[in-house]
């Protein structure tokens, strides 16, 4: 399918090494962030969430890392496959608010067998 | 299969013309939020809506409108097309207020 995102910042890995994407969210009131993966042709898909009082949340090869002070957000992927390659989202949301996901612009994920 | 319908698939149309839509939200989701994506502006907010009401609104043309029905299914309308609206547009839901929404497969809408 038609890739998304032609001018996005790519991250490209050889297969088996960890992957780091990272993402500067912009609202410091954000307390709810989401990582989503989408592959070619298909819509985001849910990976991994945090909320703001935590620091750090790990789930089946991905860790999200979340550092309020400097407003930074990372997406760890631990052995990365070629299943893998996707682009990667960050959004956050004020959840005291209506929810309203604000969405990154999004880093491209290549990985080399 | 994250659980929301979204058709058609793909939709070719010409200028000037109306096209519609058509969201199911997962089983038990109230919410359905619509969202605009484009090669040079990422995936944009366009509104939600929560149990046949909306709800909130985000970068979303006075050309295009949606609606949520008793079934909580969803529509968005597009009209007077032009070419900058060739994008694929993707509808997603949840339960309500906050946490992961869970998205469609998206229409590809080519405006000729």
């Amino acid at each position: 399918g038609e890739s998304v995102g032609l001018h996005l910042p790519t991250l490209s890995v050889q297969e088996g090494d960890n992957s780091i994407i990272n993402c500067a969210y912009s609202n410091s009131a954000s307390d709810y962030f989401i990582w989503y993966k989408q592959e070619s042709g298909k819509g985001p898909q849910f990976i991994i969430d945090i909320r703001s009082n935590m620091d750090k949340r790990q789930g089946q090869r991905v860790t999200v890392l979340l550092n309020k002070t400097v407003k930074h957000l990372s997406l760890q992927i631990a052995a990365t496959q070629p299943g893998d390659s996707a682009v990667y989202f960050c959004a956050e949301n004020v959840l005291s608010g209506y929810s309203t996901l604000t969405f990154g612009k999004g880093t491209m994920l290549l990985v080399s067998p | 299969d994250s659980g929301v319908t979204q058709t058609p698939k793909h939709l070719i149309t010409a200028t000037g013309q109306r096209v519609t839509l058509r969201c199911s939200p997962r089983s038990g989701d109230l919410s359905v939020y619509w969202y605009q994506q484009s090669l040079d502006q990422g995936l944009q907010f366009l509104i939600q809506y929560y149990n046949g009401e909306e709800r909130a609104k985000g970068n979303i043309l006075e050309r295009f409108s949606a609606q949520q029905f008793p079934d909580l299914h969803s529509e968005l309308n597009l009209s007077s097309l032009e070419l900058g609206d060739s994008a694929l547009y993707f509808c997603a839901s949840n339960e309500g207020d906050g946490d992961i929404q869970y998205f469609g497969a998206g229409t590809r809408l080519s405006v000729l």
